[in-house]
């Protein structure tokens, strides 16, 4: 089945370490993205990438880093330097091109920072 | 700049009645698309219905009908014959065609009484 998989469900981390969250996608998507979405509140782009190799900072990316090696692959990294990290991430991708391409999002990874 | 409102943090409606949840929108590009998801409480993002700024007619999708009204920037989604299974949060969302980034409203939660 094609999708978007996004793993840990649950992360668990100690303040100052650096941790990665993996997306990965099977629908042949051009673009990806990540989101973060504190409790209560709408979604706020991190990151996204509109084709391998390239990516562009969103409105909150300090803090965050990215790569883009594969077209399958978008992996999020939360840096030290993120100050206040504890947040749930969601990670989409989309069809590039156009504004009818809709974004399909994987289950999200809930990263706790303590 | 670009930014979506949904005004309405809570909604209350009795299962089988149909209920409207509100979002504006104000961008100052021709052609943009607007789009509902539906978050569980599990985290996942659903996508439920999309309207492009040209299109003549509102777009339905089965239960779920977008009321647009382009003059008035506003792109409301109404639920007909809510079920328990309703019950979530709702986020109206905005893409750009130049940029393909998606900006959510705040969200509104929706729960469905029996």
């Amino acid at each position: 089945d094609g999708g978007i998989t996004q793993s840990p469900k649950y992360l668990f981390r100690k303040e100052g370490q650096n941790v990665t969250l993996s997306c990965e996608q099977n629908l042949n998507h051009d673009a990806m993205y990540w989101y973060r979405q504190d409790p209560g509140q709408g979604l706020r782009l991190i990151y996204y990438s509109q084709i391998v190799n390239d990516f562009q900072k969103g409105d909150i990316a300090e803090g965050y880093s990215v790569s883009r090696e594969k077209k399958e692959s978008f992996p999020l990294t939360v840096t030290s330097a993120q100050k206040n990290p504890t947040a749930f991430y969601l990670c989409a991708s989309s069809g590039a091109g156009g504004s009818r391409y809709e974004q399909y999002f994987g289950p999200g990874t809930r990263l706790t920072v303590t | 700049a670009q930014k979506i409102t949904q005004t309405q943090p809570g909604m209350f409606v009795q299962e089988k009645e149909a209920v409207t949840l509100d979002c504006t929108y104000d961008t100052s590009d021709p052609s943009y698309g607007l789009f509902w998801y539906k978050q569980p409480s599990s985290g996942e993002m659903i996508f439920l219905i999309y309207q492009g700024s040209y299109d003549q007619q509102n777009a339905t999708e089965g239960r779920y009908s977008l009321n647009f009204q382009k003059a008035r920037k506003s792109a409301n989604l109404v639920i007909s014959a809510s079920q328990l299974g309703d019950s979530a949060m709702y986020f109206c969302a905005m893409r750009a065609s130049n940029t393909g980034k998606l900006i959510f409203g705040q969200g509104t939660t929706l729960q469905v009484k029996p």
